[in-house]
């Protein structure tokens, strides 16, 4: 199985600050990683797709980057709603692994 | 609009059985593979389990092996789990997504469930 390594686990950031989440695979994947944010009580919401893509309706402060096994998410100025968890996942290949998270903090 | 609702949650005793159901409308049901995938109380999101368009494939996760069926019924746009010999640790929120292109782009709330005696 395609372990999928996240960091950091915790966050704490403030309204407007450039944060980065990074995740590793444990072989290859090629371009083939989600990210989500998710709120409890909620669906998870895609954020990015096939490392790059956007997802429908999804606001431009997040992008995704990488390829192969390093993997990173950049929200570029954080708002108050971006405070969520943040998972990764890879679909290379069965099983499907997710990161083990990152919770954004407001600091 | 795109729709997946969960139901079939509940508590059931440890070595018990549940059903659940995934119910997708909004789009051509019979598309689509479906996924469940479930996150436990404090911890993070797991994947489950995953069908096939048409129900003739389908894979799961080596903790549910051999005691989780997932099947689908396109005439009713609907994709069921089947969870038998329940323990503690399959306590968890299930929700199901729809997997376009190797991502899931929409989620259901999901449904929880709880094993405990």
């Amino acid at each position: 199985d395609i372990q999928m390594t996240q960091s950091p686990s915790t966050l704490s950031a403030s309204v407007g600050d450039r944060v980065t989440i990074t995740c590793r695979a444990s072989q290859s994947i090629s371009r083939w990683l989600a990210w989500y944010q998710h709120k409890p009580g909620k669906a998870p919401k895609l954020l990015i797709y096939k490392a790059s893509s956007l997802g429908s309706g999804v606001p431009s402060r997040f992008s995704g980057t990488g390829s192969e096994t390093e993997f990173t998410l950049t929200i570029s100025s954080l708002q108050p709603d971006d405070f969520a968890t943040y998972y990764c996942l890879q679909c290379n290949s069965h099983p499907y692994t997710f990161g083990q998270g990152t919770k954004l903090e407001i600091k | 609009e795109v729709q997946l609702v969960e139901s079939g949650g509940g508590l059931v005793q440890p070595g018990g059985s549940l059903r659940l159901s995934c119910a997708g409308s909004g789009f051509i049901f019979s598309s689509y593979w479906i996924h469940w995938v479930r996150q436990a109380p404090g911890k993070g999101l797991v994947w489950v389990s995953r069908v096939n368009h048409d129900g003739s494939s389908a894979t799961y996760a080596d903790s549910v092996q051999g005691r989780f069926t997932i099947s689908r019924d396109n005439a009713k746009n609907t994709v069921y789990l089947q969870m038998n010999s329940l323990r503690a640790e399959d306590t968890a929120v299930y929700y199901c997504a729809r997997d376009l292109e190797y991502h899931f782009d929409y989620w259901g709330q999901g449904t929880p469930v709880t094993v405990s005696s």
